[in-house]
């Protein structure tokens, strides 16, 4: 299957302050890319979808402007956390799909605001 | 109505046993199904994907569609200690959108 990576896995910062985390399809071309959190023993919540090069599409109750999404090339899209707290620790999920095909999730990341 | 459906288990099933793990979906017109495998504490992993209807065998997982009851399953055979996770059913819609069930957790008692 393809791979997808993220980067970091684990990540610990302090309250008020950003966190960027990457992912990367390695080795096909992403035509979207979507952003998952999960918090312990829950399902996957969609965050938000993004296409290569326009805006991404946020869903019901995500701020989009604490989750900054930018998805510049088919292989990488990044999610920013801003102003992180407490409340935002949770375990980050990329994924991309090619156009008509599964999708693939990253490792996720686990991040852990103090 | 949820567009995706699973029984949220848990499931127990002895060792050497087949588990069987069910999902329903709302979009009739829906092609595309999907069965992920997620460890705790992981991110999920594409196990099985099935377009047309009736069966799809990989190993020991057969994944098995009828689109006429809008029905997806997932067949463990010779269900194992390390099969033990939570399956997670998706579905791709018309509209191109991913729907993921809730997921079912599995047990296997060795």
């Amino acid at each position: 299957g393809a791979v997808v990576s993220q980067h970091p896995s684990r990540v610990i910062c302090k309250s008020g302050t950003s966190v960027k985390i990457e992912c990367r399809s390695l080795d096909f071309q992403a035509t979207t890319m979507f952003w998952y959190r999960q918090f312990p023993k829950k399902s996957l919540m969609l965050m938000a979808t993004s296409n290569e090069g326009s805006k991404a599409t946020y869903e019901q109750g995500v701020e989009k402007d604490k989750f900054l999404i930018n998805h510049a090339s088919l292989t990488l899209s990044t999610l920013t956390v801003t102003s992180a707290h407490p409340e935002d620790s949770s375990f980050y999920i990329c994924s991309a799909t090619r156009e008509g095909y599964e999708q693939y999730f990253g490792p996720g990341t686990r991040l852990t605001v103090t | 109505q949820k567009e995706v459906e699973q029984n949220s288990g848990p499931l127990s099933v002895p060792e050497g046993a087949i588990a069987s793990l069910n999902c329903t979906y709302s979009d009739r017109g829906s092609q595309s199904f999907f069965w992920y495998r997620q460890y705790s504490g992981k991110s999920p992993e594409l196990i099985m994907s099935i377009y047309s209807n009736g069966d799809k065998e990989d190993g020991r997982f057969t994944a098995q569609l009828n689109k006429a009851s809008q029905y997806v399953s997932l067949l463990i055979r010779d269900s194992q200690p390390s099969d033990s996770a939570t399956y997670l059913c998706a579905v791709r819609s018309t509209g191109n959108q991913f729907y993921f069930g809730t997921g079912t957790s599995l047990t296997v008692i060795p």
